[in-house]
């Protein structure tokens, strides 16, 4: 059983930038939440996917967007970046049997300049 | 807005001593997790509670909730160095929902 893998580890981006991140859920779970982690901060919610659709979303503009595909694999888009959006994004999936539980990926740690 | 508030922020022990974290919500919550993330690692799952009242020990560690299901503690007894990392609590407030975390407690172990 493979745990939950993201891509890149690390990402530098200048200002106004885009930036995709992917994300590859632990076998057997058919959802997946990102979160951003600032420095020193705990994680905040970005959003949730379930069966490909938007199944939740926490206090971030539109400019952050994602995707859901059939294999339950995400994608993280951020539009026009800012300085603040430089900070440790988090993909966690979990499964239809533990809902509750989140099982966390690397992270990628994100840098705009 | 739905916030968990834990303390301390950082918390500096001697091997060997013990340590302990807080959890506390004005509202009564579900369940409350507990997460662990080294330095420069991700979050890992360590338990969840449900229950109130309840107390689940993994080795050194105890966690408790408590009995009006709007607080909770970790208690590490007599440290090691391998404990260093910050400590989350985090709540699921729609079942498989979004996870909101405290703001951590980041403990260090001086050998």
């Amino acid at each position: 059983e493979t745990g939950v893998t993201q891509s890149p580890t690390h990402l530098i981006k200048t200002r106004g930038q885009q930036v995709t991140l992917r994300c590859s859920s632990q076998s057997g779970h058919n959802t997946v939440s990102w979160y951003q982690q600032a420095l020193g901060q705990g994680p905040q919610f970005i959003f949730q996917y379930y069966r490909e659709e938007e199944n939740g979303r926490g206090n971030f503009p539109p400019r952050f967007s994602g995707l859901q595909f059939p294999n339950y694999s995400s994608e993280l888009n951020v539009n026009a970046l800012e300085l603040d959006d430089s900070a440790l994004y988090l993909c966690a999936s979990s499964s239809p049997i533990t809902q509750e539980t989140q099982y966390f990926g690397p992270g990628t740690r994100l840098l705009v300049l | 807005g739905q916030q968990v508030m834990q303390i301390p922020q950082y918390q500096h022990v001697q091997e060997g001593e013990d340590f302990t974290t807080y959890c506390n919500s004005s509202t009564t919550l579900s369940n409350i997790q507990w997460y662990k993330q080294r330095p420069g690692g991700h979050p890992v799952f360590l338990i969840q509670l449900v229950k109130s009242g309840e107390v689940k020990k993994q080795k050194r560690l105890t966690f408790q909730f408590g009995e009006a299901k709007k607080n909770s503690s970790l208690h590490i007894t007599a440290t090691q160095t391998t404990d260093v990392g910050t400590y989350f609590c985090a709540v699921n407030y729609n079942q498989g929902g979004k996870l909101i975390f405290g703001q951590g407690t980041e403990l260090s172990v001086k050998p």
